[in-house]
């Protein structure tokens, strides 16, 4: 079975632009989760989609959006992009039933804000 | 609101050895996962081992293990006969029961040496 993917792996982008990362959870996995890491603040969650539906959002501005597809692939949606921005944004998938809510990680993308 | 607290920020011993990573975290919930993950230099994020609070027999996955201690609120990850393999920087995570959202510790920078 195929992990999770995420495209592109890297991008540069100029303040002021926006971006937009992709992420294809693991066949059957329907709950798709982002993180932002950088080195200052860590791991920090941003939201979660389950069935096309934002379940959980972290403490991010809303220059930050998201959306699922009904195939439970996932979009990040990033505007007016700042210096700070730059990250690795990493995607996760989960199953979701009583028995299986870990998460499994794609590779990240990282993203560069000039 | 949940926090994890990683105190070691890097530790580095010999191949072969056994190693412990601390992790204390808070939360007022009573069901929730904890999880360890390793995400080495190729910055793809793995699970290393989990824990569900409700269970008090500790987990174990091959040479890692941890010591759950829920009163105290403490949760460390052992190693042991490490490996070169095992350098990586290591998260302790918290997880809210069916709430897909992780709370991620600082991380711990473990290398291990030839």
């Amino acid at each position: 079975k195929a992990g999770v993917t995420q495209t592109p792996r890297y991008l540069i982008k100029t303040r002021g632009q926006q971006v937009t990362l992709s992420c294809s959870p693991i066949s059957g996995h329907r709950s798709v989760s982002w993180y932002q890491q950088t080195p200052g603040q860590g791991l920090q969650f941003l939201f979660e989609y389950f069935s096309e539906t934002q379940r959980n959002k972290g403490n991010f501005p809303g220059r930050f959006s998201g959306r699922q597809f009904s195939n439970s692939r996932s979009e990040m949606n990033v505007s007016t992009l700042e210096l700070g921005d730059s990250a690795l944004y990493l995607c996760a998938s989960s199953l979701w039933t009583t028995q299986a809510d870990e998460q499994f990680f794609g590779p990240g993308t990282r993203l560069t804000v000039l | 609101a949940q926090t994890v607290t990683q105190s070691q920020p890097e530790m580095s011993v010999q191949e072969a050895e056994t190693v412990t990573l601390s992790c204390t975290y808070d939360t007022s919930e009573s069901n929730y996962y904890l999880f360890w993950y390793k995400q080495p230099p190729s910055r793809q994020m793995i699970l290393v081992i989990r824990q569900e609070a409700y269970k008090q027999q500790n987990a174990t996955e091959n040479r890692f293990s941890v010591n759950f201690q829920k009163a105290a609120k403490s949760f460390s990850l052992k190693i042991s006969d490490s490996q070169l393999g095992d350098t990586a920087m290591y998260f302790c995570a918290f997880m809210k029961r069916r709430a897909q959202k992780l709370v991620f510790g600082q991380g711990t920078r473990l290398t291990i040496n030839p």
